[in-house]
């Protein structure tokens, strides 16, 4: 099965601040049709998860740009602008390339 | 609009089979793959299985012995049963569209005696 490494597992920040996520996976993320099936989820408290990102770069329906993803191959991030409140949970990298998809172990991010 | 609703007992005893059902709607079975997601308690995301739009079906290789997804796309639902349920069972069963868009509210399942 193909490892999904999520870090930092934690971050706490500021309303306004700016963070990074990154999700490293043990193989290469590229489909044979071209696509890499990189994605994110986030998962706030009590709630479903909700896609936030699709392959790789690909805003989910409603998220607000201040969500970013960027990335290839096997090396993902998912930056996230300005802060707001709303914005805390737990965020999984999830990779769909490969059966079984994977999930990274998640970061929670807090709000200070 | 596209939902996804589970639906399944909240207690199974263990060594006893779970059996949830997954009724969806604002979209086609035969359209779109529906995929099973649990979650252990506080912990993170696990991929079970998933009941594609033809009809096939894949699973975890570590959970392939003890689970089945079937369908009844009059009713447009997904089922999933898996046997032999130990602690470690208990969690919030997902199941959701393959493209990830859309989730149900979970279904909470504790295996205890």
């Amino acid at each position: 099965d193909v490892v999904m490494t999520q870090t930092p597992p934690s971050l706490s920040v500021a309303i306004g601040q700016s963070v990074s996520i990154s999700c490293k996976s043990s193989q290469s993320l590229v489909y044979s049709d071209g696509k890499t099936y990189l994605h994110w989820l986030l998962q706030s408290p009590g709630q479903s998860p909700k896609l936030l990102i699709y392959q790789v770069s690909n805003l989910g329906s409603g998220v607000p740009d201040r969500f970013s993803g960027t990335g290839s191959q096997k090396d993902f991030t998912l930056k996230i602008s300005r802060v707001e409140a709303e914005d805390l949970g737990v965020y999984y990298c999830v990779q769909a390339t490969h059966f079984p998809l994977t999930f990274g172990s998640g970061t929670k991010l807090e709000i200070k | 609009q596209v939902q996804l609703t589970e639906s399944g007992p909240g207690l199974v005893h263990p060594s006893e089979t779970l059996s949830l059902t997954c009724t969806v709607s604002g979209f086609s079975l035969t359209g779109y793959s529906v995929y099973w997601v649990r979650q252990p308690s506080g912990k993170g995301l696990e991929w079970m299985g998933r009941m594609r739009y033809n009809g096939d079906t894949s699973y975890n290789s570590a959970l392939k012995s003890r689970l089945s997804i079937s369908r009844d796309t009059s009713k447009n639902q997904v089922f999933l049963k898996m046997n032999s349920l130990q602690t470690d069972d208990t969690g919030t069963y997902y199941c959701t569209r393959d493209r990830g868009d859309a989730w149900g509210q979970g279904a909470s399942v504790t295996v205890s005696s």
